[in-house]
């Protein structure tokens, strides 16, 4: 099956510092990936969406500048988080689809990012 | 705009069956997910169900879609301990952004 996986799996980091979060798709050509931010016991809230070679499609009240998305390759996304604070501290989750408006997105398992 | 609403929080015994209820306001959703997410995991597709239909069954699985009323359950048969996790329902829309809405989450607990 598609697998998507996350690179770190967890990280802790400096106020102040910048952090880059990887996603790949290790066995599909991803059209398009996600990115998705946790906070405990809530559900996932979508930041941005990106397609290969293009600038990705931020969601209302994410901050373009903060949360910087390059997608690079059909099967690397990244997302750098710039100049963390204790409150970007959450669990960041990647998604991708393998062609486009596919039933299914295929997500990887997270990132926990903790700023201190 | 697009919301989807879950209930937080179902107990059940073990053998007994669990359902989970799901509310969303995109009439024109095309596709309806359940996701399971265990502690510090990612999300898994339990299943999915596509807008024209009624019901789904997959195993101890078993999807309904209430169009009309824009109200979708998942029911687990014979529910175990394993299925103890966070389960979250979401719908994509009619739009071309393949954009996923998620509810806020339903934890299950399975007392043994």
């Amino acid at each position: 099956g598609a697998v998507v996986s996350q690179h770190p799996s967890w990280v802790i980091c400096k106020s102040g510092t910048s952090v880059k979060i990887e996603c790949r798709s290790l066995d599909f050509q991803a059209t398009t990936m996600f990115w998705y931010r946790q906070f405990p016991k809530q559900s996932l809230m979508l930041m941005a969406t990106s397609n290969e070679g293009s600038k990705a499609t931020y969601e209302q009240g994410v901050e373009k500048d903060k949360f910087l998305i390059n997608h690079a390759s059909l099967t690397l996304s990244t997302l750098t988080v710039t100049s963390a604070h204790p409150e970007d501290s959450s669990f960041y989750i990647c998604s991708a689809e393998d062609r486009p408006h596919s039933y299914e997105q295929y997500f990887g398992p997270g990132t926990r990012l903790t700023v201190t | 705009g697009e919301d989807v609403e879950q209930s937080l929080f179902l107990s059940v015994r073990e053998g007994d069956s669990s359902v989970i209820n799901c509310t969303y306001t995109d009439s024109s959703s095309t596709y309806l997910y359940w996701y399971k997410q265990e502690p510090g995991a990612g999300l898994q597709l339990l299943t999915y169900i596509f807008s024209n239909m009624d019901m789904k069954q997959d195993q101890r699985l078993t999807v309904l879609l209430n169009k009309k009323d824009k109200h979708l359950s998942l029911r687990i048969a014979d529910t175990q301990t394993g299925d103890s996790a966070i389960y979250f329902c979401a719908e994509k829309g009619s739009s071309n952004t393949g954009k996923l809405i998620f509810g806020q989450g339903t934890t299950l607990q399975v007392k043994p």
